[in-house]
C-alpha cells in the first residue's frame, strides 16, 4: 500500500496552459515537502510544508498543506518547458514505530513548447 | 557548504560482483537515507541510517544487501553478488532531522 498517493501520474499539457498535482493520504504528516526530479538527476527540494491550511508561493508555484495535514497540491500557473520534471511529495511519519521520510510515486509533467 | 556528493556516478559490474556505493552527506546532517530508483518510476525507500545506527532497513532486500554510515567517513550501500535486476539508479539523500532531505546526484549501477 503506497503511504502518499501523488495523481495524476502523467501530465502533458501546452506551455501557458496552468496545472494542478496533488498528493493524498490518509495518514498525517508533521511535515511534507514537494520536490522536482530532472532526467538523470536526483531530486531538488522546492519547498517544506509544516502548518495545516499553510500556503507557499514560490514564483508561479503555489503550494498547499490540507487543514488535517493529510494531503497537498501543487499548482503551477503559466506552465513553460522548463517546468518538465518529475514532481514528488514527500512527508515525514512515523511508520513501523520509526520516524522517517516516504515519497509518492510522482507526477511526470511534460510541458510542450 | 558542499552538497550531497555521490559516488560513483556510473557504476558498471559483471553479475556475481560487489558493488559500492558512497555517499557522504551535507555537512553536520547525521540522518541519511537511500532510495532506488527505476526508469520513469519514483523512489523507493531503502534504508535509514543515523550515524552508527540503522533505524529502518525496511526497504531494503534482506540479502546481499547491507548499508552502513560510520562514525567516520561516507555512509556505504553494498550489493553483494549483483544480478540483473539490480540495475537501477540509487539515490542518497541527508537530513539534519527527520524533515526535509537534500539529495546526490545518484549513483547509476548497470549489472551486465
Amino acid at each position: 500500500t503506497q503511504l502518499l498517493e501523488q495523481s495524476p501520474q502523467f501530465l502533458s499539457i501546452q506551455e501557458g496552459e496552468n496545472l494542478t498535482v496533488y498528493c493524498n493520504s490518509s495518514s498525517v504528516f508533521s511535515s511534507l515537502q514537494w520536490y522536482r526530479q530532472e532526467p538523470g538527476e536526483g531530486p531538488v527540494l522546492l519547498v517544506t510544508v509544516v502548518t495545516g491550511g499553510e500556503v507557499k508561493k514560490l514564483k508561479r508555484l503555489t503550494f498547499q498543506f490540507g487543514d488535517a495535514r493529510k494531503d497537498s497540491s501543487l499548482h503551477i500557473t503559466a506552465a513553460q518547458p522548463g517546468d518538465t520534471g518529475l514532481y514528488l511529495c514527500a512527508g515525514t511519519t512515523i511508520q513501523g514505530g520509526s520516524e522517517k521520510l516516504v515519497f509518492g510515486k510522482g507526477t511526470k509533467l511534460t510541458v510542450n513548447p | 557548504n558542499a552538497g550531497v556528493m555521490q559516488n560513483p556516478r556510473h557504476l558498471v559490474r559483471r553479475r556475481g560482483q560487489e558493488a559500492r556505493l558512497r555517499c557522504s552527506p551535507m555537512k553536520g546532517h547525521s540522518h541519511v537515507y537511500w532510495y532506488r530508483q527505476l526508469p520513469e518510476e519514483g523512489l523507493k525507500f531503502m534504508v535509514y541510517l543515523q550515524k552508527e545506527n540503522i533505524i529502518d532497513e525496511s526497504g531494503m532486500p534482506k540479502e546481499r544487501f547491507s548499508a552502513e554510515f560510520p562514525k567516520e567517513g561516507p555512509s556505504i550501500l553494498r550489493i553483494q553478488q549483483v544480478v540483473r535486476g539490480d540495475s537501477a539508479a540509487y539515490f542518497c539523500a541527508s537530513s539534519p532531522s527527520n524533515s526535509e532531505a537534500f539529495f546526490g546526484q545518484g549513483t547509476r549501477l548497470t549489472v551486465v
